[in-house]
C-alpha cells in the first residue's frame, strides 16, 4: 500500500529556522498536507500542497515539494516554543470506489529550546 | 473556530461498557467522515469511513461488530465501542472533509477502559 516516512524528532534552538522532511509513495497524490497536533489534542490543518506546485508560502511556513523525488518539506522560520508540537505529513489518496483517504507519516516530534 | 465537533473529549468506564463517540460538522454538511485512531506517540491509523445513509467501509483488521459506525445525518457520525476492554483505550479522532477543501479533524476523544 501507499507509504509515508517521516523523520521522528527533530531539535532546534528558539529562532533558528526548522525544516521537517517527508516522502511519500503514492504517484497519482494530489494534495500533500501539514497538520500540527499538540500533546492531548486533535490535528491543526497548518497548510497544504497541490501536486502540480512546487512550493507554497504562508507567513512563516514554506511547503517545497518535489514531485519527482516524492519529497515533501515543511520549513518553519524563527521557530518559537510555541511551535514544539508533532508534525505529521500526510497524503491525500484516491481511491476509485469514490472517496478519498489521507495516509498519514508517523509524525515528527520538533523540540524548541531556548 | 472549530468546524468539527467530537464529544465526549474523555471517557473512562469499566471493562464490558459500551462506549459512543460523536463526530459533528459545524457550518457544513458531510457525506463522509473519517475516524482514526492513535496509540501514544504513534501516528493516526484510519480505521473506517463513514458514510451517510450507508454502511460504513471498514479498513482492514478493524472490526465492523466492535466498532459500530452510524452516519445518520449529513451532519453527525457516531462510533461506538462495543464491550469495551482495557486494549481499546486509545485516542479516538474523527475527520470530514468539507467540499474539496482539507478534512478538518475534531479535537479527539480520550478513551480509558479500567
Amino acid at each position: 500500500g501507499e507509504d509515508v516516512e517521516q523523520s521522528l524528532f527533530l531539535s532546534v534552538r528558539e529562532g533558528d529556522s526548522s525544516v521537517i522532511n517527508c516522502t511519500y509513495t503514492d504517484s497519482s497524490s494530489t494534495y500533500l498536507y501539514w497538520y500540527k497536533q499538540e500533546p492531548g489534542a486533535g490535528l491543526q490543518l497548518l497548510t497544504y500542497i497541490f501536486s502540480n506546485m512546487d512550493m507554497k508560502q504562508d507567513q512563516r511556513l514554506t511547503v517545497l515539494l518535489n514531485k519527482k523525488d516524492k519529497h515533501l518539506s515543511l520549513r518553519i522560520a524563527d521557530t518559537q516554543t510555541g511551535d514544539s508540537a508533532i508534525y505529521f505529513c500526510a497524503d491525500l489518496n484516491m481511491f476509485s470506489g469514490g472517496y478519498n483517504k489521507l495516509i498519514f507519516g508517523a509524525g515528527t516530534r520538533l523540540a524548541v529550546h531556548p | 473556530g472549530a468546524v468539527v465537533s467530537q464529544h465526549p473529549s474523555w471517557v473512562i468506564c469499566k471493562s464490558g461498557t459500551s462506549v459512543k463517540i460523536e463526530c459533528r460538522s459545524l457550518d457544513f454538511q458531510a457525506t463522509t467522515m473519517f475516524w482514526y485512531r492513535q496509540f501514544p506517540k504513534q501516528s493516526l491509523m484510519l480505521m473506517a469511513t463513514s458514510n451517510e445513509g450507508s454502511k460504513a467501509t471498514y479498513e482492514q483488521g478493524v472490526e465492523k461488530d466492535k466498532f459500530l459506525i452510524n452516519h445518520a445525518s449529513l451532519t453527525l457520525s457516531t462510533l461506538t465501542v462495543t464491550s469495551a476492554h482495557p486494549e481499546d483505550s486509545s485516542f479516538y479522532i474523527c475527520s470530514a472533509p468539507q467540499g474539496n477543501q482539507p478534512q478538518h479533524f475534531g479535537d479527539g476523544t480520550r478513551l480509558s477502559i479500567l
